[in-house]
């Protein structure tokens, strides 16, 4: 059954420096997201993506944050300047075409990312 | 603003006995909800999606809910088994828009055998 997969599993940096996670979607899917979920608490909707555009993002994805698809099967996300409480699981996920209106979206296994 | 609640945060029951879990909604009147199952330091799980004009939707051992007079679903697993012990999500649409999930925090159901 095709999935969501994601590296690095577990990422550990120093504040200030950046970080990149990746993703690689679902193949057939068109609309990709991320999300992260710190310790304990909900998950967070950051931003998602379709048609090689940002179409929505939360107040949590500011300037610091950016994504891109640099090719047909990678969606990436970036932290360009990492604070500590960037300290948090990041989930990808995808869904399918347009026109699923009930959006069922799949996750990846995440990337647990540790600021220190 | 919307909110998506889930007041319990842990549920222990017997192996074998219905697990009931509750999701409550205020300020919109979402169109769906969705149940995710999230196990320990992996990503949530889809499981149902109950649209707003159904009453009760099933697969295999699991039953949701849509109350739109209470403003609740609720999640049940029937004749629960240790296998089951996860975090459960309950999540919906966002006030505008459709694209991203509006999660809930989740109740963590222990089964004991």
């Amino acid at each position: 059954e095709p999935e969501v997969t994601q590296t690095p599993s577990h990422q550990v940096t120093q504040m200030g420096q950046e970080v990149i996670l990746r993703c690689v979607p679902i193949s057939n899917h068109l609309y990709f997201y991320w999300y992260r979920q710190i310790l304990g608490q909900k998950v967070e909707f950051l931003v998602s993506f379709y048609n090689n555009e940002i179409s929505e993002k939360s107040e949590i994805f500011d300037d610091q944050f950016s994504v891109e698809r640099p090719d047909g099967s990678n969606f990436t996300l970036k932290i360009r300047s990492t604070k500590l409480e960037d300290s948090a699981m990041y989930f990808c996920a995808s869904s399918p075409q347009r026109g699923t209106v009930y959006n069922e979206q799949f996750f990846g296994p995440g990337t647990r990312l540790t600021v220190l | 603003s919307q909110k998506i609640e889930q007041n319990s945060e842990a549920l222990n029951i017997q192996e074998g006995k219905t697990a009931t879990l509750t999701c409550n909604y205020t300020n919109y009147s979402p169109a769906y909800l969705q149940w995710y199952r999230q196990d320990p330091g992996r990503g949530p799980v889809f499981l149902l999606l109950i649209r707003e004009n159904e009453k009760e939707k099933r697969k295999e051992r699991l039953k949701v809910t849509f109350d739109t007079t209470l403003k609740q679903s609720l999640f049940h697993i029937t004749a629960s088994q240790p296998a089951d012990s996860a975090t459960y999500l309950c999540a919906g649409p966002p006030d505008s828009g459709n694209t991203p999930l509006v999660f809930g925090k989740g109740t963590r159901l222990s089964v004991i055998a």
